[in-house]
C-alpha cells in the first residue's frame, strides 16, 4: 500500500530535550515536506527536500532541522524544543515532477506537546 | 501575512444543504489550486483541484468555482451528507503542486 508513515504519533516532552520525528514514504517520491498545523493558520511548510541531500527552508523553519540521506526518509529534528513548537506535524511527499501538477500525500500526523 | 485567506472558519448545515467555502489569494503566480479534506486523526487528503484556465470543475458532489480576475475560488458541496463532516483546506501552489500555501481551514458539520 502506497503511504507516508510517521513516528511517533503522539509525543509529550519537556523544553530543551532533543527529539526526532521520523517520516518514511514508499512511493519513490522525489519531493518531501514537513508542515505544522495550528488552529486558524492551516498548514505551514517548515522544510522541504527536492531530492537526497537537497533540503531548504519553508515558511516557518526556525527551531527545526531536517536531513535527507535516503530518498524514502525525511526526519524532522527539534534540537531544543520550546512550548511554541507544540503543534500537529505532518510529513508529505509528492512525485516532484515540474512538468505536471503533483498531488501531495500526507502522513497521519504527529501531535507534539512541549511542556 | 497569510497569502491564502479562507472563510468561514466553521459551518453547520443540515443534510442535503450546500456548504460553501471561500478562498482568496494574493500571489498571481499561483497556478494550481487544490482542496484538501481532513478527518479527525488523519492527514489531509486531496479532494479536488483546479487550474486558473478553468472557471469551474466538478467531481461527484464537489464543485470548485474559480474567478481569476477577483483572485477568488470556492468549494461547494452539493447534497451534503453527514459523512462529509470534516475540515476543508484550500491551498495554492506556484511550483507544480510541490509547495502548497494553505488557507486557515473550515470545519464543516453536516447534521443528519
Amino acid at each position: 500500500e502506497a503511504q507516508v508513515t510517521q513516528n511517533p504519533r503522539y509525543l509529550i516532552t519537556v523544553t530543551g530535550k532533543k527529539l526526532t520525528v521520523t517520516c518514511s514514504q514508499n512511493m519513490n517520491h522525489e519531493y518531501m515536506s514537513w508542515y505544522r498545523q495550528d488552529p486558524g493558520l492551516g498548514l505551514r511548510q517548515i522544510y522541504y527536500s527536492m531530492n537526497v541531500e537537497v533540503t531548504d527552508k519553508g515558511d516557518v523553519p526556525e527551531g527545526y532541522k531536517v536531513s535527507r540521506k535516503e530518498k524514502r526518509n525525511f526526519p524532522l529534528i527539534l534540537e531544543s524544543p520550546s512550548p511554541n513548537q507544540t503543534s500537529l506535524y505532518f510529513c508529505a511527499s509528492t512525485l516532484g515532477d515540474r512538468r505536471r501538477f503533483n498531488e501531495q500525500f500526507f502522513g497521519p500526523g504527529t501531535r507534539l506537546t512541549v511542556l | 501575512q497569510q497569502q491564502v485567506k479562507q472563510s468561514p472558519q466553521s459551518l453547520i448545515v443540515q443534510k442535503g444543504g450546500i456548504p460553501i467555502i471561500n478562498c482568496a489569494y494574493e500571489n498571481t503566480a499561483f497556478d494550481y489550486f487544490p482542496w484538501y479534506q481532513q478527518f479527525p486523526g488523519k492527514g489531509p487528503a486531496l479532494l479536488i483541484a483546479i487550474r486558473p484556465d478553468v472557471s469551474e470543475k466538478k467531481e461527484g458532489r464537489f464543485t470548485i468555482s474559480f474567478n481569476k480576475s477577483a483572485k477568488q475560488f470556492s468549494l461547494h458541496i452539493m447534497d451534503s451528507q453527514p459523512g462529509d463532516s470534516a475540515t476543508y483546506f484550500c491551498a495554492a501552489s506556484e511550483a507544480a503542486g510541490n509547495k502548497l500555501t494553505f488557507g486557515g481551514g473550515t470545519r464543516v458539520l453536516v447534521k443528519p
